[in-house]
């Protein structure tokens, strides 16, 4: 049971652009909703993270949105960047759990 | 600052043969530790975590284990390795209870011929 999904395994954007990733998740209980950034050959890199008490966090070029009601978050990027090629993975746990459950990826490609 | 330190970066090892990974994290203390592989093309998979010395749960049943000696090492092992333990293997820490956040190492490639 895939509890965390990305629908998406790739996406293209024009540097310069904004990237849009999508996460949708199924479990109710989770409470705590997290970004990550990974190269080849690279663990993941955290990036941002957002709590279910909130509906927008913001760090520089990175914005993770949460829509409570449909179960799911986006990551936004703007402006793209070359160096934002990577695979982005979302991932949610809830109090308590000492676990993340990880989405499958998304691979973004920024072309410049 | 933390640390998390991940050897051999690479390994290559044939079928039937023992298998031994170490993560060290330095620079915190009483750390959740974990273990995933991510397999080609594939997302991360939890294997084990540990909440403590001595203390393992495993995710998924195969024929890898498990240890974690002292508080910052935490060590993944098999006796004999299969085609299917190929993959990418990644250590990861975290404060535990206080955040959610998991910092993880560069990784050990390992492919099994």
């Amino acid at each position: 049971d895939q509890q965390v999904k990305q629908n998406s395994p790739s996406l293209s954007v024009q540097e310069g652009r904004i990237s849009i990733l999508n996460c949708d998740y199924t479990n109710s209980m989770f409470d705590y909703f997290l970004w990550y950034k990974k190269y080849p050959a690279e663990g993941p890199t955290f990036l941002i993270s957002i709590s279910s008490i909130k509906d927008k966090n913001e760090d520089g070029r990175f914005t993770v949105f949460l829509n409570k009601s449909a179960k799911h978050l986006s990551l936004h990027i703007v402006p793209s960047q070359p160096g934002d090629s990577a695979v982005y993975f979302c991932a949610a746990s809830h109090f308590g759990n000492e676990k993340l459950t990880f989405g499958t990826g998304t691979r973004l490609t920024i072309i410049p | 600052s933390q640390t998390i330190h991940q050897w051999p970066a690479t390994l290559v090892q044939p079928v039937g043969s023992p298998l031994s990974l170490e993560c060290t994290v330095e620079g915190t203390s009483n750390p959740n530790l974990y273990w995933y592989r991510q397999a080609a093309g594939r997302g991360l998979q939890l294997l084990f975590y540990s909440v403590g010395i001595g203390q393992i749960s495993s995710e998924v049943p195969q024929n890898l284990s498990a240890s974690r000696p002292q508080d910052r090492q935490f060590i993944l092992s098999s006796k004999k390795l299969l085609l299917s333990d190929s993959g990418f293997y990644l250590c990861a820490w975290s404060g535990g209870t206080v955040t959610y956040e998991q910092y993880f190492g560069p990784g050990t490639r390992l492919t099994v011929t």
